[in-house]
């Protein structure tokens, strides 16, 4: 596709429960970036990929949060056992790569756990 | 330590021209970004800036001062479709992309 996809749009869910959130990014960017924004917030950096590859893990928030990327395209976010402050929108970027890295993202994934 | 600091909400008046400032403190610099995002939507690419000065692109322009850890986002000929969350984002650590967004700055523009 032309942008960024992400999917689930909306993902309501139970305390306890497994989620996975995937990500489609643009053809051809090296990069790609997850991040959280709670209600009213600032974007929470959680992990980013160039390629395969997860240079920089530490924004992740427990051992809970776990991030996948396959054939230098599409990545999965999982959250196990989620817990109710794990609702937020998360928000997947690419990138082409780069020093001049402009961020695309995608529409997000609204995740509410009751 | 990574921190980027921007007011939480401004306020202005249709016409008129705005400033919302960045500061910003990282151990590295690979440039500096700025975003729009309207309530509901995903953040969109305003601006980038890697050297000290201002870069002008219609009615926003963005400025930097590497030395001062400094920039801001100027908008001009203030429109009610202006009215949204203006996102600082620098990159996090020296000689990568890890780019850290500040906690935005709710813009509200009135009739």
């Amino acid at each position: 596709g032309a942008g960024v996809s992400q999917s689930p749009s909306n993902k309501v869910t139970e305390k306890g429960k497994d989620v996975e959130l995937r990500c489609d990014p643009i053809s051809g960017h090296t990069a790609l970036y997850w991040y959280r924004q709670s209600l009213g917030q600032g974007l929470e950096f959680l992990i980013y990929f160039q390629g395969n590859s997860a240079p920089d893990k530490s924004g992740l928030p427990s051992d809970r949060f776990s991030a996948e990327r396959t054939g230098g395209s599409v990545s999965t976010l999982t959250i196990q056992r989620t817990q109710q402050e794990d609702s937020a929108v998360y928000l997947c970027a690419s990138s082409p790569g780069g020093s001049t890295g402009e961020l695309f993202f995608g529409e997000g994934s609204r995740l509410t756990v009751l | 330590g990574q921190n980027i600091d921007q007011p939480t909400e401004m306020t202005a008046t249709e016409g008129a021209i705005v400033q919302i400032n960045c500061t910003y403190q990282t151990s590295g610099f690979n440039g500096l970004f700025w975003y729009q995002q309207h309530a509901g939507e995903a953040p969109t690419f305003l601006s980038y800036n890697v050297l000290d000065g201002l870069e002008e692109k219609g009615r926003f322009s963005s400025f930097l001062s590497r030395s001062k850890g400094y920039s801001y986002l100027l908008l001009k000929e203030l429109q009610m479709k202006d009215s949204a969350s203006y996102l600082c984002a620098a990159p996090g650590d020296s000689g990568t992309y890890k780019y850290i967004f500040g906690t935005g700055t709710r813009l509200k523009v009135l009739a």
